[in-house]
């Protein structure tokens, strides 16, 4: 069974820093790309930054560009978001997601993800 | 970017009820869209990609349609496990988009 548990979260001030963690299991970790996604408190999904299974191609949105870093530890069966320089507007819960290898594009992929984890919160607040 | 527009944003209907949630794309996107089901306080779940596949494990009752820049989703005989915000996102390209969500309510 594909398990993805995302931990890490929690409050942190304006300008802080926060790394989040997504423990995978139940599948082949190294041989999938995987994407971090956000909910806003109320709002819609937002794409955050996506990883190919090799960790040599990495990608992310315009909001985050520059203060997040996303990694993997194949070796652990872990995705990491380094979260720095945080803002009020970064408040959200933050998912994990497994990319569906349908393709031979990582983009195809990483649109069908097929798994994700059950979220960690995020607070940015003085 | 491209933006991705969701109708309607709420729609109430009966159990047994066909429901059709619209996704229009603000530029030609093939056939690279996603469906995902979302109910309160709970994590996104993958429904359909590619347009029209369905995820291992999907229900066939949830069926997609469309190319281009149309997309729909279908629900057919509505069941109480189905009331939930459902969400669109094209992968056509960087960075992937979401529409804003069509909560389908119980009538």
């Amino acid at each position: 069974e594909v398990q993805l548990v995302e931990s890490g979260g929690g409050l942190v001030q304006p300008g802080g820093s926060l790394r989040l963690s997504c423990a995978a299991s139940g599948f082949t970790f190294s041989t999938y790309a995987m994407s971090w996604v956000r909910q806003a408190p109320e709002k819609g999904l937002e794409w955050v930054s996506a990883i190919s299974d090799s960790a040599d191609n990495t990608y992310y949105a315009d909001s985050v560009r520059g203060r997040f870093t996303i990694s993997r530890d194949n070796s652990k069966n872990t995705l990491y978001l380094q979260m720095n320089s945080l803002r009020a507007e970064d408040t959200a819960i933050y998912y994990c997601a497994k990319a569906k290898y349908y393709s031979n594009s990582l983009l195809r992929s990483l649109g069908a993800s097929d798994y994700w984890g059950q979220g960690t919160l995020v607070t940015v607040s003085s | 970017d491209i933006q991705m527009t969701q109708s309607p944003s709420s729609l109430s209907a009966s159990v047994g009820d066909r429901v059709t949630i619209t996704c229009r794309a603000s530029q030609d996107i093939t056939d690279y869209l996603a469906w995902f089901q979302q109910k309160p306080g709970k994590a996104p779940k993958s429904l359909i990609y590619a347009a029209s596949s369905l995820h291992s494990g999907v229900p066939s009752k949830f069926s997609g349609s469309g190319s281009g820049t149309d997309f729909t989703l279908t629900i057919s005989g509505l069941q109480p496990e189905d009331f939930a915000t459902y969400y669109c996102q094209q992968y056509n390209g960087y960075p992937l988009t979401f529409g804003g969500g069509t909560k389908v309510e119980i009538k």
